[in-house]
């Protein structure tokens, strides 16, 4: 069983331009969530995705958007870049449950620096 | 929002018990406490969670108050690879985590 895999593990990006990131799902899942952790802070929420809709989103603009693949895997989309966009992203893969139970697995995350 | 208080920072020995507080007082009886960890340079990880009875799992031990607006996580034996940021956290339906600041909990050898 592989666990959470994210690409790359670091970028540097100049503000206004466009990054895409990448998550690879734990095998069986097919729920992923992408969290930003500013430095020092505790992850916060962006959105989720289920069965390839997006299944509730955090307090982020629009400028960031997702997909998840057929295979589960995601992708995580951030137009005009800012400098406040530095973070840690962290992708989280799950199996759906309705009920509070389930627990996420997390990759390693990419540490993205915008100039 | 789903919040719960946490110590900022907490410190103990190798090879102790540690006890790790999270306060919850507006919970609802729906919502089960998760606790992550993240180690450094690393992102969480799951650790245990729990709705209303006392839970174990190879990792640690969660203690739920019986008014359910409090709880522990217990770490048996703190271990060096324990130090990390520890959050409590509320989860309703589905998946959403909605992290705090966390307990920074440092393990003196």
């Amino acid at each position: 069983e592989t666990g959470v895999t994210q690409s790359p593990t670091h970028l540097i990006k100049t503000r206004g331009q466009q990054v895409t990131l990448r998550c690879s799902s734990q095998s069986g899942h097919n729920t992923v969530s992408w969290y930003q952790q500013a430095l020092g802070q505790g992850p916060q929420f962006i959105f989720q995705y289920y069965r390839e809709e997006e299944n509730g989103r955090g307090n982020f603009p629009p400028r960031f958007s997702g997909l998840q693949f057929p295979n589960y895997s995601s992708e995580l989309n951030v137009n005009a870049l800012e400098l406040d966009d530095s973070a840690l992203y962290l992708c989280a893969s799950s199996l759906w449950r309705t009920s509070g139970t389930n627990e996420q697995f997390f990759g390693p995350g990419t540490r993205l620096t915008v100039l | 929002d789903a919040k719960t208080t946490q110590p900022n920072s907490m410190e103990s020995n190798e090879e102790e018990p540690v006890h790790l507080p999270c306060n919850h007082s507006t919970i609802s009886g729906t919502d089960y406490i998760h606790w992550y960890r993240q180690l450094p340079s690393q992102g969480p990880e799951y650790v245990i969670h729990g709705l209303t009875s006392n839970v174990n799992n190879r990792m640690a031990s969660l203690a739920i108050a019986e008014d359910r607006k409090s709880s522990t996580l217990i770490l048996h034996r703190a271990t060096l690879r324990d130090a990390a940021v520890y959050y409590c956290i509320r989860v309703a339906s589905g998946s959403r985590l909605t992290f705090g600041e966390g307990t920074q909990l440092t393990v003196n050898p």
